[in-house]
């Protein structure tokens, strides 16, 4: 399986804290993506990066990747309680057509 | 309408049934996909449609499951047989083209998903 891991699986924080959340994945990769998912929901994309990137920011997201190490991060800074969600990264392989491979995901919790 | 719109939201069926599960992609995307997840899990891939074609069906896990798109547009997901480990979420995204030389592939950016088919099987 391709399927990458994300860590922390669960993470509780206050509002105003930052949140970091990481991902790691398998072999090559053009992109790799964040999704948000609400419960009950769909996901929601958030954010990509390229392979030739290293660091990309959108409003309150800063998201980083290390393709010597295989791995993501996602900063989610100054966290609202509408934060709480579960993040899922996925990767799209470079050998892998056109199909994204999601993580397990990390369960956010941002209390007020 | 504006999003992938995805029928019926609740299925509970019995072992031994057979599901359908409808997706109804945005107007103009060209990819489709659709994927599994169970809960506390990310989402397991299944298939992916390029216009008509399955163009990886890898993910389907036993022949029970089946998957079309004869138009171009609308998808349905097929279970035979049902299993009670076949419950969850089958949640269905589609995507737009990027164009490599001038012949239409898979998109490799950004997924829009519908809100999911649960299905319970008894």
């Amino acid at each position: 399986s391709q399927q990458g891991e994300e860590d922390p699986q669960a993470l509780s924080i206050q509002e105003g804290e930052n949140a970091t959340m990481n991902c790691s994945y398998k072999t090559s990769i053009n992109n790799l993506q964040w999704y948000r998912q609400n419960s009950g929901r769909g996901l929601v994309h958030l954010i990509l990066i390229r392979s030739n990137e290293r660091e990309k920011h959108s409003g309150r997201l800063r998201v980083t990747l290390d393709t010597s190490k295989k791995s993501s991060s996602l900063l989610i800074t100054a966290s609202r309680a509408a934060d709480t969600a579960s993040y899922f990264c996925a990767a799209h392989y470079y050998n892998q057509g056109g199909k994204l491979i999601f993580g397990q995901g990390t369960e956010l919790s941002v209390k007020p | 309408g504006a999003g992938v719109s995805q029928t019926p939201s609740n299925k509970v069926t019995e072992k031994g049934k057979y599901v359908e599960l409808r997706c109804d992609p945005i107007s103009g995307h060209t990819a489709l996909y659709w994927y599994r997840q169970s809960l506390g899990q990310g989402p397991e891939f299944l298939i992916y449609f390029q216009g008509t074609g399955a163009a990886d069906d890898s993910g389907l896990p036993n022949d029970r499951f089946f998957a079309v798109r004869p138009e171009g547009s609308v998808s349905t997901l097929k279970i035979q047989r049902t299993e009670r480990g076949d419950s969850a979420v089958y949640l269905c995204a589609s995507s737009l083209p990027s164009a490599i030389q001038g012949k239409a592939v898979a998109n490799t950016g950004e997924l829009f998903f519908g809100e999911g088919s649960r299905l319970t099987v008894l």
